[in-house]
């Protein structure tokens, strides 16, 4: 069961242009809502994270949206530059049993163009 | 600092054989996680370990194991290969179990053939 739903697949934007990535998730027990930059052959970097106590949260150039009503969050990029092409991960976890665990999304792949 | 390291960063094994992946967290943290990327797919967890004690395991099959040692480091075991382990294994290292933010290594690259 994919508890998280990211969308689109993949986006092309031209330079200085804004990337919107969405996700949608179901359960309402999520705590945390992460998301992630991943360049091939590297691992999955923390770019910026929220909680559902928050309906915005901006960082630099990126900025995470959410709607706990509509149970979706999304990230926003703002003056998109070509070094911003990577994967995109919008992640979910809830802090159980003391762990935590990140249900990831599918991965949104961003092309920044000149 | 340095941040997570992961070895090897690459491996190729046989259907049927054993693989050892490794794992060394950011110093300080004392919490490990284990997650499995498939290409063109967002990383799956597989276990959370925290002083030593597993903290969480994902849907996996029990060829898949893990431990942590004092030192924190963390290693991954899998048993009897199956083509469909082929996947970058990633390892996730966080301050403590109960806190949210996972800083990820570059990750194992299996290849079973």
């Amino acid at each position: 069961q994919q508890q998280v739903k990211q969308s689109p697949q993949s986006l092309i934007v031209q330079k200085g242009g804004i990337s919107i990535i969405n996700c949608a998730y179901e359960n309402t027990a999520f705590d945390y809502f992460p998301w992630y930059q991943q360049f091939p052959g590297k691992g999955p970097a923390l770019l910026i994270a929220i909680r559902p106590d928050v309906s915005e949260k901006k960082e630099g150039r990126f900025t995470i949206s959410f709607n706990k009503s509509a149970k979706q969050f999304s990230l926003h990029i703002m003056d998109s530059q070509p070094g911003d092409s990577a994967t995109y991960f919008c992640a979910a976890s809830i802090l159980t049993g003391g762990g935590n665990k990140l249900t990831f999304g599918t991965g949104t792949q961003l092309k920044v163009e000149l | 600092d340095a941040g997570v390291t992961q070895s090897p960063t690459h491996l190729i094994k046989t259907r049927g054989q054993h693989v050892t992946l490794r794992c060394s967290p950011i110093s300080g943290h004392k919490s490990v996680s284990w997650y499995q990327q498939v290409l063109g797919q967002g990383p799956q967890f597989i276990f959370q370990y925290y002083e030593k004690e597993e903290r969480g395991r994902g849907n996996f099959p029990d060829r898949f194991s893990a431990r942590q040692f004092p030192n924190y480091s963390s290693e991954l075991n899998v048993n009897a290969l199956l083509l469909g382990d082929s996947a970058l294994y990633l390892c996730a290292s966080s301050r403590l179990a109960g806190v949210n933010e996972q800083y990820f290594g570059p990750g194992t690259r299996l290849t079973v053939t």
